[in-house]
């Protein structure tokens, strides 16, 4: 059972313009959620988290949607550049003290084209 | 460099051998988690350790076990190897045991089963 979805395993983006990528999750009880990044033959690297508290979150370039009515969210990245091409996987927990695992998506992978 | 080193990076052995990957967190990171990923899927959480003690089990099989030593590093051991255990399997590392704290990985190691 797949409880946090990446529908989407690949995505194209001219630099310049914005990515967005999208998540959905199934177990509305994951109130903290994260975007990880990965490039070949790396670990995956933290870039953005989000509380359920919130529905925006921003860092630089780097901005994350929560719609909780939807189990939805969503990574924009404006303007994408070369460097950001990797896979991306979003990530959610339950924070409460005893549920600390977080369960992955399967990740998208992010082509910027020059 | 996220600080998290694994050992080794590459691993190829037979089915039915029993292997052992180590991982050595940041410094100061008292806990220390597991990761498989397997061709086209997301991160499945193995296990989690936080200051020599475990912490939380995910779909951990009975074949593999993990431990952390006195000195924080973590070995994570699979035995009685079958094909579809070929992966690769990260180690990532946090100060604090909740989901909240941001994990750093590992480069992973990558085990071949034949």
């Amino acid at each position: 059972d797949q409880q946090v979805k990446q529908n989407s395993p690949s995505l194209s983006v001219q630099e310049g313009r914005i990515s967005i990528l999208n998540c959905d999750y199934t177990n509305s009880m994951f109130d903290y959620f994260l975007w990880y990044k990965k490039y070949p033959a790396e670990g995956p690297t933290f870039l953005i988290s989000i509380s359920s508290i919130k529905d925006k979150n921003e860092d630089g370039r780097f901005t994350v949607f929560l719609n909780k009515s939807a189990k939805h969210l969503s990574l924009h990245i404006v303007p994408s550049q070369p460097g950001d091409s990797a896979v991306y996987f979003c990530a959610a927990s339950k924070s409460n003290f005893g549920n600390e695992k977080l369960t992955f998506g399967t990740g998208t992978r992010l082509t910027i084209i020059p | 460099d996220s600080g998290v080193t694994q050992t080794p990076k590459h691993l190829i052995t037979a089915t039915g051998q029993r292997v052992t990957l180590r991982c050595s967190p940041r410094s100061g990171d008292l806990s220390v988690y597991w990761y498989q990923q397997s061709l086209d899927q997301g991160l499945q959480f193995l296990i989690q350790y936080y200051n020599g003690e475990e912490r939380a089990k995910g779909n951990i099989l009975e074949r593999f076990s993990a431990q952390q030593f006195p000195d924080l590093h973590s070995e994570l051991n699979l035995s009685s190897l079958e094909l579809g255990d070929s992966a690769l399997y990260f180690c990532a590392s946090s100060e604090r045991p909740d989901s909240t704290d941001t994990q750093y990985f590992g480069p992973g190691t990558r085990l071949t089963v034949l």
